[in-house]
């Protein structure tokens, strides 16, 4: 089965950065994404990690460690905008969702 | 816009009721998969279809079923409705089936949903 972990909510101010952190125990493993998800609408996607390391897209970067079980989604000089539900999902050949961590962005 | 095209956006019926959510992959997407979200529940995976073949299977219950036709669009059958599957219904579309090894083809593109409330 999985077991996919990441904190329920976290606050930061506007121009600070937020660190969403995501464990996994999965029986199989083909690469983690993280989607964001505002209240009511679609998760759109963000980052897909196959191999470790870091992946930086603009203001998000996202890391992932295999061995550790361990992904993290980095977001930087936040935005009132950026306040929503981020998703962790890891691919054991279908996808798993994580619970979801809410970001409220504070000005 | 995602490209993933799911209709009706609303729908609003009454308990042992049978609804019908349709979804629309991106062009050239092969898979779809099927969502329900319930208020303050993650993402379930519910179903996924692959080039017209049933792929893996979530937690799908038996009053629900869902085939994908030859021009690979998708429905999701829901019957007997309950209150409790009041919910947001996503589908969702990547080029291939989550199987290619640490490939793009992999992400998933979601649609804007089908919010459903049982009364």
């Amino acid at each position: 089965g999985q077991n996919i972990d990441q904190p329920t909510e976290m606050t930061a101010t506007e121009g600070a950065i937020v660190q969403i952190n995501c464990t996994y125990q999965t029986s199989g493993f083909n690469g983690l994404f993280w989607y964001q998800q505002h209240a009511g609408e679609a998760p759109t996607f963000l980052s897909y990690n196959v191999l470790d390391g870091l992946e930086e897209k603009g203001r998000f970067s996202s890391f992932l460690s295999r061995s550790k079980g361990y992904s993290y989604l980095l977001l930087k000089e936040l935005q009132m905008k950026d306040s929503a539900s981020y998703l962790c999902a890891v691919n054991d050949y279908k996808l798993s969702f994580g619970a979801g961590t809410t970001v409220t962005v504070r000005a | 816009d995602s490209g993933v095209t799911q209709t009706p956006k609303h729908l609003i019926t009454a308990t042992g009721q049978r609804v019908t959510l349709r979804c629309s992959p991106r062009s050239g997407d092969l898979s779809v998969y099927w969502y329900q979200q319930s208020l303050d529940q993650g993402l379930q995976f519910l179903i996924q279809y692959y080039n017209g073949e049933e792929r893996a299977k979530g937690n799908i219950l038996e009053r629900f079923s869902a085939q994908q036709f030859p021009d690979l669009h998708s429905e999701l059958n829901l019957s007997s409705l309950e209150l409790g599957d009041s919910a947001l219904y996503f589908c969702a579309s990547s080029v291939e089936g989550g199987t290619r090894l640490r490939s793009d083809k992999n992400i998933q593109y979601f649609g804007a949903g089908t919010r459903l409330s049982v009364l």
